[in-house]
């Protein structure tokens, strides 16, 4: 069964600290994202990348940062955790515009809840 | 910029009845694909339903159909026998022909009443 995971599900760091969330995908996905998921707002992009140790930005990436050494592995970098940074974080991939069926949908990971204290 | 809008926070069905989640978007495109994706209390987001904005016929998969209004920009889900496993958080997401991220909406959250 092809997979996302996620290192953690549920987080407790404390203000200042910085905050790796690691996610790694089994399918050779080309494409890799991490999201932001809060009550009312859905979810949103923080960072995305296409490729090995290539990045973008997504709508919200102020005091993120990410790392992709490796195809299968996706990592959020919280520099310094602060409160408004509590959230759920959901990793997922998707199949590249250089893969065949690149209309298909992402598969997500099962998500991290991380709280910031 | 592409937005997506789910106007309603909360929604709730009687077993074995049908429900519609609404969903509406902003683009200027006209090569694009919309989704569904239904997110259970295990957090595991599932993708439920797809349609190509070029294809006039609606998307349907067995108990969920769409109701796609191109020139309304309208993206409903249909649930048609509900069940209660159908409890979750519905996700409406948008993403553009040659564009690698989705867009989503603000999210539903369905219960089923039994």
């Amino acid at each position: 069964d092809v997979k996302v995971t996620q290192s953690s599900r549920y987080l407790v760091k404390r203000t200042g600290e910085k905050v790796f969330l690691e996610c790694v995908q089994d399918m050779d996905h080309e494409n890799m994202f991490w999201y932001r998921q809060d009550p009312g707002l859905g979810l949103r992009l923080i960072y995305f990348s296409y490729d090995v140790k290539m990045k973008e930005k997504g709508d919200i990436p102020e005091g993120y940062s990410v790392s992709r050494e490796k195809k299968e592995r996706f990592s959020l970098i919280l520099e310094s955790a602060s409160t408004n940074q509590t959230s759920m974080y959901l990793c997922a991939s998707s199949l590249g515009r250089g893969q065949t069926n690149p209309t298909l949908g992402y598969t997500f990971g099962s998500g991290t809840r991380l709280t910031v204290v | 910029a592409q937005t997506v809008t789910q106007s309603q926070p909360e929604m709730s069905v009687q077993e074995a009845e049908t429900v519609t989640l609404s969903c509406t978007y902003d683009t200027s495109e006209s090569d694009y694909y919309l989704f569904w994706y239904k997110q259970p209390p295990s957090r595991q987001m599932i993708l439920v339903i797809r349609q190509e904005a070029y294809k006039q016929q609606n998307a349907t998969e067995n108990r969920f159909s769409v109701n796609f209004q191109k020139a309304a920009k309208s993206f409903s889900l249909k649930i048609s026998d509900s069940q209660l496993g159908d409890a979750a958080m519905y996700f409406c997401a948008y993403r553009r022909e040659g564009a690698q991220k989705l867009v989503f909406g603000q999210g539903t959250r369905l219960t089923i009443n039994p």
